[in-house]
């Protein structure tokens, strides 16, 4: 089974509200990483938190770690019509660092 | 012009044909990586490589080949295409196993 799984599996929202996304893992972890994919196409890098941090920011972005609860959440703060994609979450393992592994996605829709 | 390039970007192909995917990349990365993504699924690893002399499997190699050609070349073959081999594939690369990782914008095959 995977490694990581988000929740939801789809959320809709109104534009201007917050987008909260959550992923949860099974296997200790070096560092999470959360992507975005627009329709189909290729995925873009967000943010990657270490393993020893607790939250990141990156302009309308927030992300956690608990480790001890093995979940990670990341927040779109005032969403826009343009934020409309899937967004992953990806985990390197603490002790094979060699490998990427993703969870499922949630599809977010915002609606103008 | 791309970080990482796929061709061809869209392919239908008959059972029991081989198909090569190609990717190139101009980050200077040493890892390379091809994944699969199916809906629901999230994306799979099917092979990756650290530099022309390592390849390793991932989670999901059997049915696919792959070839090293040199550090910015990396190419997944599927010796004899089935129809539950219809997806979409990802080439990826990174610095270091613990780093974001670069996404081409995927290659779509189908096989009938």
């Amino acid at each position: 089974s995977q490694q990581g799984e988000e929740d939801p599996q789809a959320l809709s929202i109104q534009e201007g509200e917050n987008a909260t996304m959550n992923c949860s893992y099974k296997t200790s972890i070096n560092n999470l990483q959360w992507y975005r994919q627009n329709s189909g196409r290729g995925l873009v890098h967000l943010i990657l938190i270490r393993s020893n941090e607790r939250e990141k920011h990156s302009g309308r972005l927030r992300v956690t770690l608990d480790t001890s609860k093995k979940s990670s959440s990341l927040l779109i703060t005032a969403s826009r019509a343009a934020d409309t994609a899937s967004y992953f979450c990806a985990t390197v393992l603490y002790y094979n660092t060699d490998k990427l592994i993703f969870g499922t996605g949630t599809r977010l829709q915002v609606f103008p | 012009d791309a970080d990482v390039t796929q061709t061809p970007r869209n392919r239908i192909t008959k059972t029991g044909k081989r198909i090569m995917l190609e990717c190139s990349q101009t980050k200077g990365h040493d890892r390379m990586y091809w994944y699969r993504q199916d809906p629901g699924l999230g994306l799979r690893l099917i092979y990756y490589s650290f530099d022309v002399k390592d390849i390793n499997k991932g989670e999901i190699s059997d049915g696919y080949s792959v070839s090293r050609q040199a550090q910015a070349k990396f190419s997944l073959s599927l010796e004899s295409a089935i129809p539950n081999q219809t997806a979409l594939y990802f080439c990826a690369t990174s610095d270091r196993g613990n780093t974001e990782a670069f996404f081409g914008q995927g290659t779509r095959l189908t096989v009938v």
